[in-house]
């Protein structure tokens, strides 16, 4: 089993519709998790962090963690074409403190 | 503007030659990582350091070394580069555990 597992996609909404991009983590004692947008050929950028159960909003993102699930998910509402890339789910260890990012999924968001 | 900045952005070169990606930070931070990045095997670290003089194995070190004399500074060294160090490479810096985490822009490297 993956330490961070996520479906590689790709994932295809219409424009406007509300995307949901998943993420599972094998380490119950993970504290710390981020989501990173990624275009092709750049840097991941940071879009979301989240430490605690329950929701998490900023604009049109919103993160959710359930810890006893062992599940973070993304929620993009409002999609546009510019969301287009791949999202990294990446967790903190609770063990060893080290980042452990997932393979990615890319979004696909169709005019 | 709070950044991480890498160069060079892209290189060419050949098999064994030496090269140096710098890599600097202006956030003050304590932790700094390098990573590859390839296709289908996603984004893996190479070294990382907890701090001045403080460095560590991450996943794939081999064929690499880095130092970090300076807190805002974390150059990666190829000391005899191969064909199988073609990849796209991020340095990240964070302030300390449980932080978020920055990325550079990423160096494109090209070993023939």
């Amino acid at each position: 089993q993956k330490e961070v597992e996520q479906n590689s996609g790709p994932l295809s909404v219409p424009e406007g519709a509300i995307a949901s991009l998943n993420c599972t983590y094998s380490d119950r004692g993970s504290q710390s998790f981020f989501w990173y947008r990624q275009y092709s050929g750049k840097s991941p950028e940071l879009i979301m962090s989240i430490y605690s159960n329950g929701d998490k909003e900023d604009g049109r993102f919103t993160a959710q963690l359930n810890k006893a699930s062992q599940y973070v998910s993304l929620l993009i509402r409002d999609s546009q074409p510019s969301d287009s890339a791949t999202y990294l789910c990446a967790v903190r260890s609770g063990n060893t403190g080290k980042l452990i990012f997932g393979q990615g999924t890319t979004l696909q968001v169709k005019p | 503007e709070a950044q991480v900045t890498q160069n060079p952005r892209y290189l060419i070169t050949v098999t064994g030659k030496k090269l140096t990606v710098t890599c600097s930070q202006n956030m003050n931070h304590e932790y700094m990582s390098w990573y590859r990045q390839d296709p289908g095997l996603g984004l893996r670290q190479i070294y990382y350091s907890m701090n001045v003089e403080v460095t560590d194995k991450g996943d794939v070190p081999e064929g690499y070394k880095v130092s970090r004399k300076e807190k805002r500074n974390f150059p990666l060294i190829l000391e005899s580069p191969s064909p199988n160090q073609t990849s796209l490479y991020f340095c990240a810096s964070r302030l300390g555990n449980g932080y978020e985490q920055y990325f550079g822009p990423g160096t494109r490297l090209t070993v023939t």
